[in-house]
């Protein structure tokens, strides 16, 4: 079965700061990786799917990349409503969440 | 605007079933499918399957065969999830979720509901 990781687990920072999450999996997977972002008490949120592509009304600081085995979600300046976890998702084979990376305010 | 709304918050005994519900609205019903996400801590999320609202066809996760039926009544616009023989491991809120046309996957969810929190209890 396909593993998935996210690092870090949780980060602390500041508005304005750029902040980069990286999912691996264990298997190539092309680029069938999606993000959300989930705010609590809320369901989750798509932001990016297949990988790089900015899920419409998302905000342009929201950027995806990454192929195979590797992925990144970059937020190029951190917001105040960006405080929130996110999940990588692997729809190759059957869907699959990442555990999470909590974004906390420092 | 497009949305799906589900029924509230539920608590079952084990051993007992509950049905949740997830009625959409402001779109075409049978044009896109439905799946079904839980949300526990120990679990985090967990896809259980999908339902085809114009077939009624389902496709469920292996954990999920046998224990989970999805059906829907088009005529409402709704689909609903049952869960049996439930167990404190099916603590956990449930989304409904709908998947987002021409991905080229059957697994990217671009609206969700709100989620209904199922508590199992003696």
């Amino acid at each position: 079965d396909i593993q998935m990781t996210q690092s870090p687990s949780s980060l602390s920072a500041s508005v304005g700061d750029r902040v980069t999450i990286t999912c691996r999996t264990s298997q190539m997977i092309a680029t069938y990786v999606n993000w959300y972002q989930q705010q609590p008490g809320k369901a989750p949120k798509l932001l990016i799917h297949g990988a790089s592509n900015l899920q419409s009304g998302v905000p342009s600081r929201f950027s995806g990349s990454g192929s195979e085995t590797e992925f990144t979600l970059t937020i190029s300046s951190l917001q105040p409503e960006d405080f929130a976890t996110y999940y990588c998702q692997q729809t190759y084979f059957t869907p699959l969440f990442g555990p999470g990376t909590k974004v906390n305010i420092k | 605007q497009e949305q799906l709304v589900q029924s509230g918050a539920e608590v079952r005994k084990p051993w007992a079933s509950v049905k949740v519900s997830c009625k959409a609205s402001e779109y075409t019903f049978a044009n896109y499918f439905i799946h079904w996400v839980r949300q526990s801590p120990a679990q985090g999320l967990e896809w259980m399957g999908w339902i085809n609202p114009n077939s009624g066809g389902t496709n469920l996760a292996q954990k999920f065969q046998g224990s989970v039926t999805m059906t829907r009544d088009a005529s409402i616009s709704t689909v609903y999830m049952e869960l049996r023989s439930v167990t404190s491991a099916d603590t956990a809120i449930y989304y409904c979720a709908r998947e987002k046309l021409a991905t080229g996957d059957r697994g990217t969810f671009d609206i969700w509901g709100q989620g209904t929190m199922i508590t199992v209890s003696s």
